[in-house]
């Protein structure tokens, strides 16, 4: 089926480990982005790519950093992992100019101890 | 920036009655869209209903509507003969047209929606 792919579902890292977090999509979207999720604090936006070779911070992207291999992929890193940092991580991809609302991942729960 | 406010964290509703959720936003723009979002516990984020600012009458889908209040910047969601699959959370979310071609979404914060049998 067309959509987001996220990997992993689950993760759980230490305190001072990295790890990347992988999106892709198959349905020629021009946009990428990444949110996290927080309890009482809604999706709130870490990363944004608006086109291939282009990225650009969102309300929270201190922490993390991000790629945009081609068109397909956007991923999320995390060079050493803050227990702060633990949350459910979204990526989702849009189509620019065409309101339609966002595709989303199944998301990854990432849990730093 | 848009600012978008849920003051409900979690509604309850009995099957089959109607429950109605709360939204309102901040923003200096004359266009742009509102959507609702529903999260089951899946965690899967699924679009319910959009609006556009422009278009007066209100979006429906089956059994779920909007009140779109423009002037007051209020976009509530209605869902009629509630239904034990309708439990979730719901997020309500804002996009504009001035952050460039990436037009973000911004989302509140959610409210809980429990269905009672």
């Amino acid at each position: 089926n067309a959509g987001v792919t996220q990997t992993p579902k689950f993760q759980v890292l230490k305190t001072g480990q990295s790890m990347t977090l992988q999106c892709a999509q198959d349905m020629n979207h021009n946009s990428m982005y990444w949110y996290r999720q927080d309890p009482g604090m809604g999706l709130r936006l870490i990363y944004y790519s608006a086109s291939e070779g282009t990225t650009d911070k969102g309300e929270v992207p201190n922490g993390y950093n991000v790629s945009r291999l081609n068109k397909r992929e956007f991923s999320l890193r995390l060079e050493s992992a803050a227990p702060s940092q633990t949350s459910v991580y979204f990526c989702a991809s849009s189509e620019a100019g065409v309101i339609g609302g966002y595709t989303f991942g199944s998301g990854t729960r990432l849990t730093v101890v | 920036a848009q600012t978008v406010t849920q003051s409900q964290p979690e509604m309850s509703v009995q099957e089959a009655e109607t429950v109605t959720l709360s939204c309102t936003y901040d923003t200096s723009e004359s266009d742009y869209y509102l959507f609702w979002y529903k999260q089951p516990p899946s965690r899967q984020m699924i679009l319910v209903i959009r609006q556009e600012a422009y278009k007066q009458q209100n979006a429906t889908e089956n059994r779920f509507s909007v009140n779109f209040q423009k002037a007051a910047k209020s976009f509530s969601l209605k869902i009629s003969d509630s239904q034990l699959g309708d439990a979730a959370m719901y997020f309500c979310a804002y996009r504009g047209f001035s952050s460039g071609s990436a037009r973000q979404l911004t989302f509140g914060s959610g409210t809980q929606l429990t269905v009672l049998p």
